[in-house]
């Protein structure tokens, strides 16, 4: 049973450029979130999917991020034109749903560290 | 709104000594879900623990024990005879807990722990 991988484990990115980060959650896990984690913070919910759907974003997500689960599986988290305060840790965490409607833990991948200069 | 407190920014133990990490929350929610993750300096968040807020039982598993007390709204963790493996920063975080919620993290501050040989 693998865990949640994602890639690039850091990235280097002038400040206006584009980034994509990608997530491979544990295959049988349907829930999927993304959150952020500035140095000397605890990490800050951002977004979250059930299998496919986006079903809520925080208000830390500006317009220049968009996230997407396509078929459910990997997400990917798109920053555009981004600025030095977009430098941070950028973790994916996959959980279970049951049947019942109710959430199990997180588990957490390794993180991406984004660094805009 | 929910919030997570954890007043210790950083404890420096030796080895051996017994350490007792705070946790105090605030939720308008009736039921939620409260946990424990480390944070090794590898980054990766490591899950350690859930407790349902129905259930106020103290756990232990091996040199780990947790104290959920309701009335004073905390989830308290203890690490007995600690070692230098237990060095790592240390979140508590908070979910709401009902039938189809987004099981959302509210992560605290951190604490980190620093066990000297």
């Amino acid at each position: 049973d693998t865990g949640v991988s994602q890639n690039p484990r850091h990235k280097i990115t002038k400040r206006g450029q584009n980034v994509t980060f990608r997530c491979d959650p544990i295959s049988e896990h349907n829930r999927l979130y993304w959150y952020r984690q500035t140095l000397g913070q605890g990490p800050e919910f951002l977004t979250y999917f059930q299998n496919e759907a986006q079903l809520e974003k925080s208000r830390l997500l500006s317009d220049r991020f968009s996230a997407e689960r396509p078929k459910g599986s990997f997400s990917t988290l798109e920053i555009q034109r981004t600025e030095q305060g977009d430098s941070a840790m950028y973790l994916c965490a996959s959980s279970r749903r049951t049947g019942g409607g109710y959430g199990y833990e997180q588990y957490f991948g390794p993180g991406t560290r984004l660094t805009v200069t | 709104a929910q919030k997570v407190t954890q007043a210790q920014t950083e404890i420096s133990v030796v080895e051996k000594e017994d350490v007792t990490l705070d946790c105090v929350y605030e939720t308008r929610d009736t039921t939620y879900y409260l946990f424990w993750y480390k944070q090794p300096p590898s980054g990766e968040l490591v899950f350690l623990i859930r407790r349902n807020s129905f259930d106020e039982q103290n756990e232990i598993s091996g040199r780990y024990s947790w104290n959920f007390q309701k009335s004073t709204s905390s989830f308290n963790f203890t690490i007995t005879a600690s070692q230098v493996v237990d060095s790592a920063v240390y979140f508590c975080a908070l979910s709401e807990a009902e039938y189809n919620a987004g099981n959302m993290l509210t992560f605290g501050g951190g604490t980190r722990l620093m066990v000297k040989p």
